[in-house]
Formats: C-alpha cells, sequence, structure tokens
C-alpha cells in the first residue's frame, strides 16, 4: 500500500521568505510524485511532477521539488514567497507499476499562510 | 481552467435523498477519476474509469456508483445519503491510464447532506 505524510499541516512565512514544505512517502513499489495547489474554492492544479530522471524538479510559479530514495522523501521549496502563494499545498504518489492502477494517494495537505 | 467541468457546483440535500454529480473529462481524455475531499477524510480517491469501462475502485462506499457514458463523460451516483457524506467532490480526467498522464481536475461539486 502506498501512503504519504506531510509533516505540517501548515507553515507561516513572511514575504519574499524562503519556504519548504515536507512530503514523505512509503511505498513497496516505484512511485511516481507529485505537488498539486489548492486555492480557495478551486480545483487542484499541478505544481510539478516527479517521474524518473533528475531528482530535481522544477515546476510552475518558481516552485522547485526533490526526490530523496534513500529518505522516501519529496519536499518542496520556494526562494522567495509571495502574498499569492497563500493556499493549500498536497503531496501525492502514484504507482509506477500498472497492476495497482494511477490513482493518486493524496497527503493530509499543508496550508501555506504568506504574511507581509 | 483546467478543461474538466462539473455540475452542479453546489448541491444541498436531505439525508436519505439520493444525487447525481457530472462531470465532463478535457477533450480527448479517455480516463475519469472521482476524489473526495472531506475533512476528516481528506482527498480520498473513489473510482476510476478508463474508455467506458471501470478500471479501478477505492475506498468507494456501497452506496455509490458510477459510469463514463460512450461520450466519455461520467457521473457519480451516490445514494440514501448521510450526514458524513458531505463534501467536495471532485473529478480529473487524463489522456491515459499510465501514472505519467497528468490528471487534471475539475473545479468540484460541494455537497451539503443536511
Amino acid at each position: 500500500a502506498q501512503s504519504v505524510t506531510q509533516l505540517d499541516s501548515q507553515v507561516p512565512v513572511f514575504e519574499e521568505a524562503p519556504v519548504e514544505l515536507r512530503c514523505n512517502y512509503s511505498s513497496s513499489v516505484s512511485v511516481y510524485l507529485f505537488w498539486y495547489v489548492q486555492y480557495p474554492n478551486q480545483g487542484l492544479q499541478l505544481l510539478l511532477k516527479y517521474l524518473s530522471g533528475s531528482t530535481l524538479v522544477k515546476g510552475i510559479n518558481g516552485f522547485e521539488a526533490e526526490f530523496n530514495k534513500s529518505q522516501t522523501s519529496f519536499h518542496l521549496r520556494k526562494p522567495s514567497v509571495h502574498i499569492s502563494d497563500t493556499a493549500e499545498y498536497f503531496c501525492a504518489v502514484s504507482s509506477g507499476d500498472m497492476e495497482y492502477g494511477n490513482k493518486l494517494v493524496f497527503g493530509a495537505g499543508t496550508i501555506l499562510r504568506v504574511k507581509s | 481552467d483546467s478543461g474538466v467541468t462539473q455540475t452542479p457546483k453546489h448541491l444541498i440535500t436531505a439525508t436519505g435523498q439520493r444525487v447525481t454529480l457530472r462531470c465532463s473529462p478535457r477533450s480527448g481524455d479517455l480516463s475519469v477519476y472521482w476524489y473526495q475531499q472531506s475533512l476528516d477524510q481528506g482527498l480520498q480517491f473513489l473510482i476510476q474509469y478508463y474508455n467506458g469501462e471501470e478500471r479501478a475502485k477505492g475506498n468507494i462506499l456501497e452506496r455509490f456508483s458510477a459510469q463514463q457514458f460512450p461520450d466519455l463523460h461520467s457521473e457519480l451516483n451516490l445514494s440514501s445519503l448521510e450526514l458524513g457524506d458531505s463534501a467536495l467532490y471532485f473529478c480529473a480526467s487524463s489522456v491515459g491510464i499510465v501514472s505519467t498522464y497528468e490528471q487534471y481536475f475539475g473545479p468540484g461539486t460541494r455537497l451539503t447532506v443536511t
């Protein structure tokens, strides 16, 4: 079975400061990893994904994430946040094994609050 | 705008009732997924269809059912509704069934059971 743990339920940060949102996963098979963002009253939007290759993945809006297989982590980072980054962020895992299907298993979410 | 449409946007109904949520995938996408987002359970996968056939099932209650029609739109039917079914229901679509294909999410249907 696959699972995702997002270590922080809320992360407050000042505008223009760096931020890291932490995500750890558990899986017995190879995985693909994703970060989604949900703005208030909206659906989920894909920020970035790791499928294979380089462990440093760059996404939209200046976000990046690093896949660490030994630590089973996929932390999301941004060097300088803006007020508009205030949202809820979800880490998700999908199996690379067709037998398990390609459903997304989500973490509980981390609310990023950017303060001025 | 992801290209995935869901109707209705909001739905308020009473316990014991039955409702149908509708989803139209992005043009060209063959795979449709349903997810439930609630405060106590978080975001959970319910069911997936690919080109009209059920492909994968998650924690979907027996009171819930879904189908995908020949025009590829999908409906999620929720019956004998309980207060705990109040949640945001998302539909997502992707081109295929392999995980490398991105899932695009609709805006959701907010269901309130009173």
